[in-house]
């Protein structure tokens, strides 16, 4: 079974603190994917990568950004915490185009 | 501009009653269609997809849903609801034309609650 590991389940910072939200996948999957979920907002795509070093913004780019140096892991970087960016964050997977993506179990990231 | 706009933000059905989770696109190339479910505090898991073919397509948990190309919609049902249904479902489109790598878009959501 494909697991999607979220490092954190809670996260509380400050602003303007650099954060970084780690994601790692077990199944060689190509493309992995940050979102985050508001609510009445749905999911909003903010990065995705479709291979290791490549990377493609999403809708909501501004202020984050990714790190993919290896296949199985893909870190979301906070540059400068804002409280706006108070949110969950959900990480996820698949192995190419049009197959299902998994997903981790999110981060709720809260900054004070 | 590619959406995915699910109508009702909010639904409470009966346990045993029927169901249907409404979902229409914006998209001008051939759609790739996906309903996923969150239980609370967890992931999300697919339901079910559509590429091409028949336009009923089955899920797991006893769903379905319907492709309708005139209505760009891709709405979910059910015949009998359980309890353990009730969860925020998520309509997503899949982006493939030109220029596209694949990005998956979501609607808003709609949060099902179930009374006994």
């Amino acid at each position: 079974d494909v697991k999607v590991t979220q490092s954190s389940r809670y996260l509380v910072k400050r602003t303007g603190e650099k954060v970084f939200l780690e994601c790692v996948q077990d199944m060689d999957h190509e493309n992995m994917f940050w979102y985050r979920q508001d609510p009445g907002l749905g999911l909003r795509l903010i990065y995705f990568s479709y291979d290791v070093k490549m990377k493609e913004k999403g809708d909501i780019p501004e202020g984050y950004s990714v790190s993919r140096e290896k296949k199985e892991r893909f870190s979301l970087i906070l540059e400068s915490a804002s409280t706006n960016q108070t949110s969950m964050y959900l990480c996820a997977s698949r192995a190419g185009v049009g197959s299902p993506l998994h997903f981790g179990n999110g981060t709720r990231l809260t900054v004070t | 501009a590619q959406s995915v706009t699910q109508p009702d933000i909010h639904i409470t059905v009966s346990e045993g009653a029927s169901l249907e989770l409404r979902c229409n696109y914006s998209y001008g190339a051939t759609p790739y269609l996906f309903w996923y479910v969150q239980s609370p505090g967890q992931g999300l898991q697919l339901l079910l997809k559509y590429f091409s073919g028949d336009t009923l397509v089955q899920g797991i948990k006893g769903f379905e849903a319907e492709f309708k190309r005139s209505q760009s919609s891709f709405n979910l049902r059910k015949p009998s609801v359980h309890w353990s249904d009730a969860a925020e479902y998520f309509c997503a489109v899949l982006l493939t034309g030109s220029g596209n790598t694949g990005k998956l878009i979501f609607g808003q959501g709609t949060t099902l609650q179930v009374k006994p």
